[in-house]
């Protein structure tokens, strides 16, 4: 199984709600990433999660949250966004062993609308 | 530091005719390559992988590429498009860190395939 699931598929928020984003993973992986693609662009990354500790934060504005309640669940928390933030967050995951590199599985997406 | 250059922002090919879609790469050392396919509001799917073993690796959906060192190349092929294919094409470079990867991504070629 190399699912990375992501829930909700669509979201729209005004600006002041507070939402969550939710990934999730059965694959053992021990690092999950965040990432934001706006249309037309390759994915950015945003945070990393490295055995559920924060690893990188790409100085993403503190409106965005995340959270890594274990090595199967990865949250984003979302309050007081802009209409700019509106984009596609695709959540990966990865395996860690050693030094050898992993590719990274991608989730569907959250297309994320903020009016 | 990494880099990756796609070399056509748009290929447009007819079905049943061979697709070559291009990449060079930038790296200070022995690098890991992936090549992601994204359809459209879709997340991204992994292709195929280079790390260091054979040269010509073999992907999903018959797709295929070569690692040319000597060229810093990483192209991707396939003999007969089908139009199933018309996505987005992205070449991506990792490093690894101490156990998560960071992924460098080229801008992207999109695939047109007519029938």
């Amino acid at each position: 199984d190399t699912e990375v699931t992501q829930t909700p598929k669509h979201l729209v928020m005004g600006m002041t709600n507070k939402k969550s984003l939710k990934c999730e993973q059965h694959m053992g992986h021990r690092a999950m990433y965040w990432y934001k693609q706006k249309a037309k662009k390759p994915p950015e990354l945003m945070f990393v999660y490295s055995y559920e500790k924060l690893s990188i934060n790409e100085s993403v504005p503190s409106r965005f949250s995340p959270e890594c309640p274990n090595s199967s669940l990865l949250n984003l928390h979302l309050h007081a966004l802009q209409p700019e933030d509106s984009a596609l967050y695709l959540c990966a995951s990865s395996q860690i062993r050693g030094t050898q590199t992993y590719e990274q599985y991608f989730g569907p997406g959250t297309r994320l609308t903020v009016t | 530091a990494q880099s990756v250059t796609q070399l056509d922002s748009h290929v447009s090919v007819s079905e049943g005719t061979p697709v070559l879609l291009r990449c060079n790469y930038s790296s200070s050392y022995s690098p890991s390559l992936f090549w992601y396919v994204q359809h459209p509001n879709k997340g991204l799917q992994l292709l195929l992988k280079y790390t260091s073993a054979a040269t010509l690796v073999k992907g999903i959906n018959g797709f295929e590429a070569e690692f040319k060192k000597s060229e810093t190349s990483f192209h991707l092929t396939k003999p007969s498009a089908h139009m199933s294919d018309a996505a987005e094409y992205f070449c991506v470079v990792s490093a690894q860190n101490s156990g998560y990867s960071t992924l460098t991504f080229g801008k992207g070629t999109m695939l047109l395939v007519s029938p």
